[in-house]
């Protein structure tokens, strides 16, 4: 049972213009949702979070917005640079007890100059 | 410099040997997790640590062993009941709400 969902294996968008990547979950227990980057062979790296308190998050160039009434939330990145190229994954965890994390199968980012 | 450290970065290992694989942090934090990632997959949960010497099964458990004798590392262990152990292993670290991963570790089993 995938509990965090990533439905779109890649996307591709034009420098410049607006990154959309997705992310479905089933879980109501989660209260924490996390956006990795990650690149091959290599440790992910965090970009941004939100707690289920709130509704969007901004960080520079990357936003998340959460819906909790569609278990969903989105990671927009504007203005999308050839170097956001690379594989996204979210997570999401409950903040409390034992404080697993669970992922997404990611979604490939490719950023065309 | 802080961080997390693991190695080797690429190790091959002969099937039915049992096979170590190092994680180690500097950022004096207390939670440490260890995940294996598959081409296609998300990052799966091998095992837990939320304080020095006790750690929990994940999701995944089945032919690993971990232990956690000190606070900055928490080795995996990868034995020869693991039936598919090639894979790409990433460990990680927690502080809050965030996790920090290390570089990761390429175990090819020959």
């Amino acid at each position: 049972d995938q509990q965090v969902k990533q439905n779109s294996p890649s996307l591709s968008v034009q420098e410049g213009r607006i990154s959309i990547l997705n992310c479905d979950y089933t879980n109501s227990m989660f209260d924490y949702f996390l956006w990795y980057k990650k690149y091959p062979a290599e440790g992910p790296t965090f970009l941004i979070s939100i707690s289920s308190i709130k509704d969007k998050n901004e960080d520079g160039r990357f936003t998340v917005f959460l819906n909790k009434s569609a278990k969903h939330l989105s990671l927009h990145i504007v203005p999308s640079q050839p170097g956001d190229s690379a594989v996204y994954f979210c997570a999401a965890s409950v903040t409390s007890g034992t404080y697993k994390y669970i992922f997404g199968t990611g979604t490939r980012l490719k950023v065309l100059a | 410099d802080g961080g997390i450290t693991q190695s080797p970065k690429y190790l091959f290992r002969k099937e039915g040997q049992n096979v170590t694989l190092s994680c180690e942090q500097n950022l004096n934090h207390d939670a440490m997790y260890w995940y294996r990632q598959d081409p296609g997959q998300g990052l799966r949960l091998i095992y837990y640590s939320q304080i020095v010497n006790d750690f929990q099964k994940g999701d995944i458990a089945e032919g690993y062993s971990v232990s956690r004798e000190k606070k900055e590392s928490f080795p995996l262990t990868v034995t020869s009941a693991q039936k598919n152990p090639t894979a790409f292993y990433l460990c990680a670290s927690r502080m809050g709400g965030r996790q920090f991963f290390g570089p990761g570790t390429r175990l090819t089993v020959l």
